[in-house]
Order: C-alpha cells, then sequence, then structure tokens
C-alpha cells in the first residue's frame, strides 16, 4: 500500500536555528515528491523533487531527494516565526495527491 | 480572480444533521478534490472527479457523499453516517496532469465543528 510518513510530527525551535524535516515514502510508479507549507488555512507550493541529489532552493529553504533511499528533506536555514507553520510532504498516486501526516514546526523569538 | 470558493468558512452542527459543504472554481479545472484534515495530522482524500458527473471514492469516504453536475462545482455532503465528523474540510482543483506538478490550488477551508 502506498503510503508517505513524514519526521518528527512536531519541532519546537528558536529563530536562527536550523531546521531538517523529514519525509519517507513508499508509491508504485514514482512520479515525483512535493512539499507544501500550510499556514493557517490552504497550503502552498514549495517544491516539486523529480531526480536524486538534485537540491531544489529558495532563499532559506531547500529540499533534496534520494529515490534509493525514497526520501526527501526539507531543510530551512535560519529560521524566522514566519516559518512556523506545517509542512507537508505529498506524492502523485494514480491521479491524485496522497499527503503525509505533516511536520509543525513552530519557531520562538 | 481565478481561484476557489469554498464556504462557509466556519459552521456547528448537531449530532445527526447532514451537512453540505460547497465548493466552486473559476479556473475552468477539469479535476476536482476533498481532503479532511484533523488537528496535527496530513490531508486525507475523501473523494475526488476528474469529470464533470463522474467521481471516485477517496480514502476515507464513508459517511460523505459528492455531486459533480457542473464543471465548477463539487459540493461535499458531510452526512449523519459520519462517525467524527468535526475536521477541517479543505477543496481543491487541477488540471488532469496537475497533481504530477504540484499545481494544486486549494480553496480556504471549511471549519465543521459538530457539538
Amino acid at each position: 500500500e502506498d503510503k508517505v510518513v513524514q519526521s518528527p510530527l512536531s519541532l519546537v525551535v528558536h529563530e536562527g536555528d536550523t531546521v531538517t524535516l523529514n519525509c519517507s515514502y513508499e508509491v508504485t510508479n514514482f512520479r515525483s515528491l512535493l512539499w507544501y507549507k500550510q499556514e493557517k488555512k490552504a497550503p502552498t507550493f514549495l517544491f516539486m523533487l523529480t531526480s536524486s541529489g538534485i537540491e531544489k532552493k529558495s532563499g532559506r529553504l531547500s529540499s533534496i531527494l534520494d529515490k534509493k533511499e525514497l526520501f526527501s528533506i526539507l531543510n530551512i536555514t535560519a529560521t524566522q516565526t514566519g516559518d512556523s507553520a506545517v509542512y507537508l510532504c505529498a506524492l502523485p498516486r494514480s491521479d491524485k495527491l496522497i499527503f503525509g501526516t505533516g511536520t509543525r514546526l513552530q519557531v520562538f523569538p | 480572480d481565478g481561484g476557489i470558493t469554498q464556504s462557509p468558512k466556519y459552521l456547528f452542527r448537531k449530532e445527526g444533521q447532514n451537512v453540505t459543504l460547497s465548493c466552486e472554481q473559476n479556473l475552468n479545472h477539469d479535476a476536482m478534490y476533498w481532503y479532511r484534515q484533523d488537528p496535527g495530522q496530513g490531508l486525507r482524500l475523501i473523494y475526488y472527479s476528474q469529470i464533470v458527473n463522474d467521481f471516485q471514492k477517496g480514502d476515507i469516504a464513508e459517511g460523505y457523499s459528492v455531486s459533480r453536475e457542473k464543471k465548477e462545482s463539487f459540493p461535499l455532503t458531510v452526512t449523519s453516517a459520519q462517525k467524527n465528523p468535526t475536521a477541517f474540510y479543505l477543496c481543491a482543483s487541477s488540471t488532469p496532469t496537475g497533481v504530477n506538478t504540484g499545481e494544486l490550488f486549494f480553496g480556504e477551508g471549511s471549519r465543521l465543528t459538530v457539538l
């Protein structure tokens, strides 16, 4: 059965810290792995990863995929309070997206 | 402006009552989805539709029903058979291949509380 597991479930850090969020998966017919940020309501798209070892970067956020070990990590450096959110990992399965459990990140000043 | 509109944003109902959540999109997307989110959890798929007059069950369809009579509309009914309906409900839409590239557009959600 296809599944997406994220860890940790929750993370509390201080501003300036660096965090690493994990997403491991088992899915048939891998096409891509997606990361979203959900602050209050609607998730917003962060990254799409399709190839192993190629880092995607946007400001202080970066992500990489390992298709051999079936996981991806999302790094956030120099965290700010505005990074507080739930971070979701998702994979396409047939014609729909399946989401992981999410990691709730809280950044305190 | 193009987007997805969900209503109502907040809804309170008594146990045993059916409730219908509205989802309308003007993006001309063929595919629409309903997800449920519980506190501390990710999104779980309830129902989805790839085309008008057709829809499929997701992973947690029991106690829910949908219709897709128009391309722009995909209402979700939470029936009295749903054992624990209190949750945050998100509607989304995409092009047929949008799920592969993350181009899933979400509404702002509806928070249902059953008293």
